[in-house]
């Protein structure tokens, strides 16, 4: 079974900072997601992908397959980006999803 | 867009009291999953299905189970409840691609926190 690392597990930053939340998986995999968690439960699909680099708005998600690593870069962060970040992988085959344990991201204005 | 629609938000149960969880989901999806997510321990799939009267073991399944008798809902089950199934249970949906069934993006619903005294 894939295992999936994220870092940091708590991330504290000051409005306006570049932030990067690193996701290390050990298995190789068909494709990896981002996943935003707001306070209150409901999570959101941010990414989904399986080379090279996606970007939408302040967010940009890098993945390098033979290194096994994915990146979730914000730009610009502001408070209300403030949530927990998941990341899940896909093995190869009909499996479902393996998840990370989140990385608990608080942005203070 | 897609909507995930879970019949509770807060939900306080007995043990041993049987326990419904309902989801519906309103884009035709194929694949429908159940989450439970602890602090420290993330998601964990509990169960899944891939078509109506089909569903699959997760992770942890055990003390659960399901229904999809349609193709838009997807139902977990507490036989009998017990405090340790006190968590968030989270439904999420997804279509069927070819080759890779779960090589598509998820749709969470808000989740249920549930609580069993």
């Amino acid at each position: 079974k894939n295992e999936v690392e994220q870092s940091p597990q708590n991330l504290t930053a000051q409005e306006g900072e570049f932030i990067t939340i690193n996701c290390s998986y050990s298995v190789g995999i068909s494709a990896l997601h981002w996943l935003q968690q707001h306070p209150g439960g409901g999570i959101v699909s941010l990414f989904m992908l399986s080379s090279g680099k996606k970007k939408h708005g302040r967010l940009i998600a890098t993945i390098n397959i033979q290194e096994k690593h994915s990146s979730l870069h914000i730009t610009a962060s502001h408070p209300r980006d403030s949530a927990v970040y998941i990341c899940a992988v896909i093995n190869s085959g009909n499996t479902p999803l393996v998840f990370g344990k989140g990385t608990r991201l608080s942005v203070i204005a | 867009d897609v909507k995930v629609t879970q019949s509770s938000r807060y939900l306080v149960k007995r043990t041993g009291e049987k326990v419904f969880l309902e989801c519906v989901q309103d884009m035709d999806h194929e694949n429908m999953f159940w989450y439970r997510q602890d602090p420290g321990l993330g998601l964990r799939l509990i169960y899944f299905s891939y078509d109506v009267k089909m569903k699959e073991k997760g992770d942890i399944p055990e003390g659960y189970s399901v229904s999809r008798e349609k193709k838009e809902r997807f139902s977990l089950i507490l036989e009998s409840a017990s405090t340790n199934q006190t968590s968030m249970y989270l439904c999420a949906s997804s279509r069927v691609s070819i080759g890779i069934r779960t090589n598509e993006k998820l749709f969470f619903g808000s989740g249920t926190q549930l609580s069993v005294l």
